[in-house]
């Protein structure tokens, strides 16, 4: 299975700035997700991404968040205001359709200062 | 309200030995049940995925069974070497079969660390 690659593997922004992380390349997969891992916490799921547009999203994913798949292969993930409880290690996920495994990436670690 | 408790929170063990770690869930409806080991600042890797219906499964020195009834899982290591060191988590899939699987409930894993 091809590896799920993300970028940057560390942003260290300033509170109130907007960041992107991407997931890229992607190709041949449907289903897409975000994760994130608070340091010292467990994972939680944020947003899972279908057919390009979201298919369920959690009680994290407020109105600063956003996804979208800008050019039909990167997946990237949109905070807009940054806050320091943001601060964490965000996971893209992706899944083929039909089958349950889902294939993490590496992480984007953003610190919010 | 849907957990997925896992213990020990961590484990010490010695080169070689074996060892099992302990998931218990309390998600409804169940869909499947996997166990994925994340090595530190990586993403989780997938070991095994059992359905309702699978009681065991292997993949290599990794067997993990699954008891539904109880809703009781277990993750057991044989031979450890040093590279098995990671933590070890347990998420549980409370989705429709074949659904988005947005609802995966990750447990806070059990950090295992092997020493020679």
């Amino acid at each position: 299975e091809p590896e799920v690659t993300q970028t940057p593997s560390h942003q260290v922004t300033q509170m109130g700035q907007e960041v992107i992380l991407r997931c890229v390349p992607i190709s041949n997969h449907l289903y897409f997700y975000w994760y994130r891992q608070i340091l010292g916490q467990k994972v939680e799921f944020l947003v899972s991404f279908y057919n390009n547009e979201i298919s369920e999203k959690s009680e994290i994913f407020d109105d600063q968040f956003s996804v979208e798949r800008p050019d039909g292969s990167n997946f990237t993930l949109k905070i807009r205001s940054t806050k320091l409880e943001d601060s964490a290690m965000y996971f893209c996920a992706k899944r083929t359709s039909g089958k349950d495994e889902q294939y993490f990436g590496p992480g984007t670690r953003l610190t919010v200062t | 309200k849907n957990q997925v408790e896992q213990s020990p929170q961590s484990l010490i063990i010695l080169e070689g030995k074996n060892c099992t770690l302990q998931c218990n869930y309390t998600v409804s409806p169940f869909s499947n049940l996997r166990w994925y080991k994340q090595d530190t600042g990586r993403g989780p890797v997938s070991l095994t995925i059992m359905t309702f219906s699978e009681n065991t499964k292997s993949n290599g020195r990794y067997t993990a069974t699954l008891d539904a009834d109880t809703k009781q899982s277990s993750l057991h290591i044989t031979a450890s070497q040093l590279s098995d060191s990671a933590s070890y988590i347990c998420v549980v899939s409370g989705g429709i079969l074949g659904g988005s699987q947005g609802n995966l409930i990750f447990g806070k894993g059990t950090k295992l660390s092997v020493k020679p």
